[in-house]
């Protein structure tokens, strides 16, 4: 069975940074692209990045573009998200999503709250 | 990027009854679109998808229809257990990935 656990979220002011994590279990995660979808609160879903399955490619939203960073470790079943120059409208519930063999999202952790505050 | 326009917004809906959700795409996307349940505090949970397609574990009372840029979603016979957010998303065109704003289906 699927299992994906994001971590990492908390406050950090305007500026900084935060890296978010999602530990994935029950499945060949080395074989699986992942995203990173985004909620602001009361708000729809935004998707963020993309990843392959060996890191070789990725792709961003424009909104962050040049400041977050995806990235995995296939030893470690881990994706990454390096959120740097936070802003206040990065104020989200951040999900990983895994890739299905139909669907782009087929499981989805249980997202981890940032909010960006002074 | 492709805009995704789903209505209504909200939906009011008794238990038992027929639920339809919209969603419009701004150009056509073939069959790639998916629907999400999402209810408060949780993740969002795949229904459907390549339009008519129901992930595992759906329940036969959700399906859905479309093609090119206007898609429906049916909740034939609503259960309490259904009210909830439901968003569309789409997938020919990417990046972006991009979903509908969502329509909350509520108890009336």
């Amino acid at each position: 069975q699927v299992h994906l656990v994001e971590s990492g979220g908390g406050v950090a002011p305007p500026g900084r940074s935060l890296r978010l994590s999602c530990a994935a279990s029950g499945f060949n995660f080395s074989s699986a692209l992942m995203h990173w979808v985004r909620q602001a609160p009361g708000k729809g879903l935004e998707w963020m990045a993309v990843i392959s399955y060996d890191g070789s490619n990725k792709y961003y939203a424009d909104s962050v573009k040049g400041r977050f960073t995806i990235s995995r470790d296939n030893s470690k079943n881990t994706l990454y998200l390096q959120m740097n120059s936070l802003r206040p409208e990065d104020t989200a519930v951040y999900y990983c999503a895994k890739v299905g063999s139909d669907a782009p999202f087929e499981s989805w952790g249980q997202g981890t709250l940032v909010t960006v505050s002074s | 990027d492709i805009l995704m326009t789903q209505s209504p917004a909200t939906l009011s809906v008794s238990p038992g009854e027929r639920a339809t959700l919209s969603c419009r795409a701004s150009r056509s996307i073939g069959s790639n679109l998916a629907w999400y349940q999402q209810k408060p505090g949780q993740a969002p949970r795949l229904l459907m998808y390549d339009v008519s397609n129901r992930a595992t574990g759906i329940p036969a009372r959700f399906s859905g229809s479309g093609s090119g840029t206007e898609f429906t979603l049916t909740i034939s016979s609503l259960q309490s257990e259904d009210f909830a957010v439901y968003y569309c998303q789409q997938y020919n065109y990417w990046p972006p990935w991009t979903f509908g704003q969502g329509t909350k289906v509520e108890i009336k």
